[in-house]
């Protein structure tokens, strides 16, 4: 069965500092992968999403993820903080041929002045 | 585009109530799922439905209820309230061809619903 575990609840960085939220995916098939953010009383975006090809994705606002299959992660990126950042971010698996996305449990992202 | 809608945003119910959360999108999408959102739990799939007329279980289905009539139109019926169905649900839909499944999905805006 596939699942996805995302380490941290809450990370904190500084305006300007480098932005790192981890993912740990299982999946008895190669998976699809995505990242999605929530803004405060709306519904969730996606941000970036691995298929197949590159390992390297790059989605909006500047973030990037990196597909590792040997360490089954999907960890998601960004050079330099911004206030805007500020979110609560899902990492989310999906197997082919199967029609259903399996979400973490979200970490939300504090940037400080 | 309205992309997809929900109604109410909020909502409070009394224990033993009944209500219908609506969803509908204009994007012609033939999937639609039925999350429900609780405060570190992520997002838990509720029902699904791949076309008009077809649906089926998620995780957590217990005590909700879902029909597909329309390719449109995707209401969530809660026929009991109870307290444990506190929580935010979100309605989201996607276009996906046979065997291509990384379509992303386009969610709603929520709907607030307090179970007192």
């Amino acid at each position: 069965a596939q699942s996805v575990t995302q380490l941290g609840s809450h990370v904190s960085v500084s305006e300007g500092a480098l932005v790192l939220l981890r993912c740990n995916y299982s999946s008895s098939v190669p998976p699809y992968l995505f990242w999605y953010v929530q803004y405060p009383n709306q519904g969730l975006q996606l941000l970036l999403k691995y298929t197949t090809g590159a390992t390297l994705v790059k989605g909006i606002n500047g973030f990037e993820a990196e597909f590792k299959k040997s360490e089954t992660s999907f960890h998601l990126t960004k050079p330099s903080a911004h206030m805007s950042d500020a979110a609560e971010y899902f990492c989310a698996v999906s197997e082919t041929g199967f029609q259903k996305l399996v979400f973490g449990t979200g970490t939300r992202l504090l940037v400080s002045p | 585009n309205a992309g997809v809608t929900q109604t109410p945003k909020f909502r409070i119910l009394k224990i033993g109530q009944s209500m219908t959360l609506q969803c509908a999108q204009d994007m012609n999408h033939n999937y639609m799922y039925w999350y429900r959102q609780d405060p570190g739990m992520g997002l838990k799939l509720i029902y699904y439905s791949v076309g008009a007329g077809i649906t089926d279980k998620g995780e957590v289905p217990n005590g909700y209820n879902v029909s597909r009539s329309t390719t449109e139109d995707f209401p969530l019926r809660l026929e009991l309230a109870a307290p444990s169905q506190t929580s935010v649900y979100f309605c989201a839909s996607k276009h996906t061809q046979r065997g291509a499944n990384n379509s992303p999905l386009h969610f709603g805006n929520g709907t607030r619903l307090t179970v007192t």
